[in-house]
C-alpha cells in the first residue's frame, strides 16, 4: 500500500509571500487531515475533510490559511501572506476508519 | 489548554534497559490512545494504540498501559535499543474532537548503546 505523498518537502519563502503544499492520501481513505507542527510542539490539527466536504477548520487561521479537497482525493494547503511564525512543518494524514491514521513525511516550510 | 501533556521532554537510557514514557489527558471521553514515534525529517509513524475499554495493549517490546481513574497512560519499551532513539507522541481521538489527532508536545527518548 502506497502511503501519504507530499511535497514539496522544503520551502524557503520570504514573508508576505505565498505558498501551497500538496497532498495524497492513502486510496480509499476518505478523511484527510492537515496538521501544523511547529518546533518542540505536537502537531496541531489545522483541518479535516471528510471526503471533499470540511469536517473541522476552527483552528485555521482562515485570513491567510486555505485548504481544498476538490474531487475527494488529493489536497492542497495555501498560505497567503506568509508570516515569520508560519514557520513549521506541515503534516498531511488520511484515514479510512478514525482509529487508523498514516501521516505523510511532511513539508518543512521556512519563512523569511 | 492542552488536553494531552507529555510532561517530560526528554528521557535518557542505557541500551538494554527499560524505557517508560508517560502522558497525562484531561479530557474523560477520550476513548482511543495512540502513541507515534517520529525521527528527524519524516512524518510520525504509528507505534501502538489503546481502546478506553482496555487497560493493557502489548505488542513485542511495547507496552501501553492504560489508567483510567488517574487520566494517566504511560509506554513502556523493553529492551530499549538504539534505534528507538526517537520524538515519541502520545495522541487521544474521541471526546467531541470529531476524529481528529490531539497531541501531546512529545518526549524526546535517547537510547545509549
Amino acid at each position: 500500500e502506497a502511503g501519504v505523498a507530499q511535497s514539496p518537502r522544503y520551502k524557503i519563502i520570504e514573508k508576505r509571500q505565498s505558498v501551497a503544499f500538496w497532498c495524497n492520501p492513502i486510496s480509499g481513505h476518505a478523511t484527510l487531515y492537515w496538521y501544523q507542527q511547529i518546533l518542540g510542539q505536537g502537531p496541531k490539527l489545522l483541518i479535516q475533510f471528510q471526503n471533499n466536504g470540511v469536517v473541522d477548520d476552527s483552528q485555521l487561521p482562515k485570513d491567510r490559511f486555505s485548504a481544498e479537497r476538490l474531487k475527494g482525493v488529493d489536497s492542497t494547503l495555501k498560505i497567503q501572506p506568509a508570516k515569520l511564525e508560519d514557520s513549521a512543518v506541515y503534516l498531511c494524514a488520511s484515514s479510512h476508519n478514525m482509529v487508523s491514521y498514516t501521516f505523510g513525511s511532511g513539508t518543512r516550510l521556512t519563512v523569511v | 489548554d492542552q488536553q494531552v501533556k507529555q510532561n517530560s521532554p526528554s528521557l535518557s537510557v542505557q541500551e538494554g534497559r527499560i524505557s517508560i514514557l508517560n502522558c497525562d489527558y484531561t479530557n474523560s471521553m477520550f476513548d482511543y490512545f495512540l502513541w507515534y514515534k517520529k525521527y528527524p525529517a519524516e512524518g510520525p509513524t504509528f507505534l501502538i494504540s489503546i481502546s478506553s475499554i482496555k487497560d493493557k495493549n502489548e505488542d513485542g517490546r511495547f507496552t501501553v498501559f492504560l489508567n483510567k481513574s488517574a487520566k494517566h497512560l504511560s509506554l513502556h519499551i523493553v529492551p530499549s535499543q538504539p534505534g528507538d532513539s526517537a520524538v515519541y507522541f502520545c495522541a487521544a481521538v474521541g471526546g467531541g474532537s470529531q476524529g481528529n489527532l490531539i497531541f501531546g508536545k512529545g518526549t524526546k527518548l535517547s537510547v545509549k548503546p
